[in-house]
């Protein structure tokens, strides 16, 4: 089993819609949680981290939940130029050093 | 703000061959990794230093050796490439405490043929 597992889409909607992703982990132990976005062919960047309690950050909300293990990032409003692949992203073994592990993305395309 | 400086851009090589992919970063990070990226397969880690002269291996570490030189310099050397190793190839670094971002090189697009 991956550590890190997510749909791989392709998600097409249209321009407004709300789409959501989801993403489930396999380390219990795993203590930090993050999206990135990734735009074709350019190095993956930081969307937002994930915290416990859920967060929020303009159009983005990212929720967590540890007994099922799995993090979930919402879009609302969708523009065109959200049209990306989302990682997920879980630190692996936390005993030496802080160690990401990737799942393989999700394609997400915004149409007008 | 330079951040994390990945050479060369791009590369061909042929089965055989030898390389090194050079990885710097401007940040004062502790933590460095190399990641390569196919299609389909996401980011998978090959190496990644946890501090200054620390090496362990990833997910993915056969065919591949690295060396953290200092604490800004992490390189990643193939020793015989294999049209396997093509790949797209990312440094990332991070100051290595839990819930802070890791910020990537701009990739190495490698080709062995």
């Amino acid at each position: 089993r991956k550590e890190v597992e997510q749909d791989p889409g392709p998600f097409n909607v249209p321009e407004g819609a709300t789409v959501a992703f989801n993403c489930t982990y396999s380390n219990s132990a795993s203590q930090s949680f993050f999206w990135y976005r990734q735009d074709c062919r350019k190095e993956p960047k930081l969307l937002m981290s994930v915290y416990s309690s859920g967060n929020e950050d303009g159009r983005f909300t990212a929720q967590l939940n540890r007994a099922s293990q799995y993090i979930s990032l919402l879009i609302r409003d969708s523009k065109l130029s959200d049209s990306a692949t989302y990682l997920c992203v879980v630190n692996g073994r936390v005993e030496y050093g802080n160690k990401l592990v990737f799942g393989a993305g999700t394609i997400l395309r915004v149409k007008s | 703000n330079a951040g994390v400086t990945q050479t060369p851009k791009f590369q061909v090589l042929k089965t055989g061959q030898s390389m090194t992919l050079q990885c710097a970063q401007d940040m004062n990070h502790n933590s460095m990794y190399w990641y390569r990226q196919d299609p389909g397969m996401g980011l998978r880690l090959i190496y990644y230093s946890a501090s200054e002269g620390t090496t362990d291996k990833g997910e993915v570490p056969n065919g591949y050796n690295v060396s953290r030189l200092n604490k800004r310099e992490f390189s990643l050397r193939l020793e015989s490439a294999a049209p396997s190793q093509t790949s797209v190839y990312f440094c990332a670094s991070s100051d290595g405490r839990p819930n802070t971002e890791a910020f990537f090189g701009q990739g190495t697009r490698l080709t062995v043929v």
